[in-house]
């Protein structure tokens, strides 16, 4: 069965530091993975997506995430971080029929 | 380009009432998501529509919880009669096709059940 680890709960870093989100998956194919950011109240936005193809995926707002098949990890990385970066991120895992999701990351930017 | 609606964005009722929820998604996306995210939970998929027929329930809590989506946009997803367990946001995404994964995902309704 395919599930997702997302082994921080709550990160908090300084604005203008670097960041990253770590993401562990199992699955027993090739894996369609995503990171979502989910600002309070909202729904959430897709950041970026890997299919297949180049392991470093660039996203929105600045974001990447490097799929490493070896470690099944899909960490997601910011270099420098602003104050509106602050939110709830999730990893997930899907196909057709089957999306999901790590329990999050809150993050936390201290001015 | 208008995004997925859902309404109410929130609703309190007491164990053993009913309750329903709606979505309309992104105009022609033939494919609707009903997920519950439970607070400090990721979402968990509930049920998948493509078009108005069902794709994927089986983790829709049949005895309680039924969705519908008549004439293939609009969807309405109930639960009678509730329980507090069933506290959480309802978030219903949509995406073009199956195909494609990119889920766009509407504002969410928050329900607390006292």
């Amino acid at each position: 069965a395919q599930s997702v680890t997302q082994p921080d709960i709550h990160i908090t870093v300084s604005e203008g530091a670097s960041l990253e989100l770590r993401c562990n998956y199992s699955y027993g194919a090739t894996p369609y993975l995503f990171w979502y950011v989910q600002s309070p109240g909202q729904g959430l936005q897709l950041l970026l997506k890997y299919f297949s193809g180049d392991t470093l995926v660039q996203g929105i707002k600045g974001f990447e995430a490097e799929f490493k098949r070896s470690q099944s990890s899909f960490n997601l990385r910011k270099p420098s971080v602003h104050w509106s970066d602050a939110a709830e991120y999730f990893c997930a895992v899907g196909n057709n029929n089957d999306m999901r999701f790590g329990a999050g990351t809150r993050l936390t930017v201290k001015p | 380009e208008a995004g997925v609606a859902q309404s109410p964005r929130y609703k309190i009722i007491e164990k053993r009432q009913s309750v329903a929820f709606w979505c309309n998604p992104i105009s022609g996306h033939a494919t609707l998501y009903w997920y519950q995210q439970i607070l400090g939970q990721g979402p968990k998929l509930l049920i998948q529509f493509q078009n108005n027929g069902v794709v994927d329930d089986s983790q829709l809590p049949k005895d309680r919880f039924s969705a519908e989506r008549l004439k293939g946009v609009d969807s309405t997803l109930k639960i009678q009669p509730a329980k507090l367990e069933d506290s959480a946001v309802y978030l219903c995404a949509s995406s073009l096709a199956r195909v494609t994964y990119e889920q766009y995902f509407g504002p969410g309704t928050r329900l607390t059940v006292t």
